[in-house]
């Protein structure tokens, strides 16, 4: 099965803060999507990459795929509580057909 | 509101009962999938349908599972004789292309008491 794992699970940083999440693959990512869920509602999306080497910003995230598209990392700049919620990345690969699969999520906390 | 829209937002009911979610997808995406989402972990594929074809099911579909999507707009899914462990979040969404990502909804969280 294909899987991707997210980590860390949680996290809690003080609001102002930067931080990072990673979500990595044992296997070549055709796409990979990160998603916002906010606790008991759907997710909201935020970034999609394709290509190796890509970076995409908006406005203090920045989500980034490495060259040989097995990891992907979102970094958040300067934290703000609502940023707070769970981090999902989610990728598609041809081997799975027509869905997406999902790693477990990345929690997180912003202290004002 | 040009998004994917659930209803009911919540459902409580006991265990043994049917229910039906429905979903309505943005008008111009042909795919609509469901996704059911437990606690602390992420969403898992349910089913796909394109257009009105149900085309993908997973295994979690028990046979108490059915989902419909008539006439290739809104769907449906519904699960008879509830158990405790179909409490959960069921998720829509919806797209155009695959590559072109997903468009989620709020979900329904079901709850089986």
């Amino acid at each position: 099965s294909q899987e991707l794992e997210q980590s860390p699970q949680s996290l809690i940083v003080q609001e102002g803060k930067n931080l990072t999440i990673n979500c990595t693959s044992s296997k070549t990512l055709y796409g990979l999507y990160w998603y916002k869920q906010k606790y008991g509602e759907g997710l909201i999306f935020l970034m999609m990459l394709q290509k190796g080497g890509e970076e995409k910003s908006h406005e203090k995230i920045t989500a980034k795929l490495d060259e040989k598209k097995q990891q992907s990392s979102l970094h958040i700049t300067a934290s703000q509580p609502s940023h707070a919620g769970i981090y999902l990345c989610g990728a598609y690969h041809p081997n799975t057909g027509n869905q997406f699969y999902f790693g477990t999520g990345t929690s997180l906390t912003v202290i004002p | 509101d040009t998004g994917v829209s659930q209803n009911p937002r919540h459902k409580i009911t006991k265990r043994g009962q049917n229910v039906t979610f429905r979903c309505d997808p943005i008008s111009e995406h042909n795919r609509l999938y469901w996704y059911r989402q437990t606690l602390g972990q992420g969403p898992e594929f349910l089913t796909y349908f394109q257009n009105e074809a149900q085309l993908e099911k997973s295994r979690l579909l028990s046979d108490r599972f059915s989902a419909e999507r008539p006439k290739g707009s809104f769907s449906t899914l519904e699960i008879q004789r509830t158990e405790q462990g179909d409490s959960a979040m069921y998720l829509c969404a919806s797209s155009f292309r695959l590559d072109y990502g997903y468009t989620f909804g709020s979900g329904t969280r079901l709850t089986v008491v």
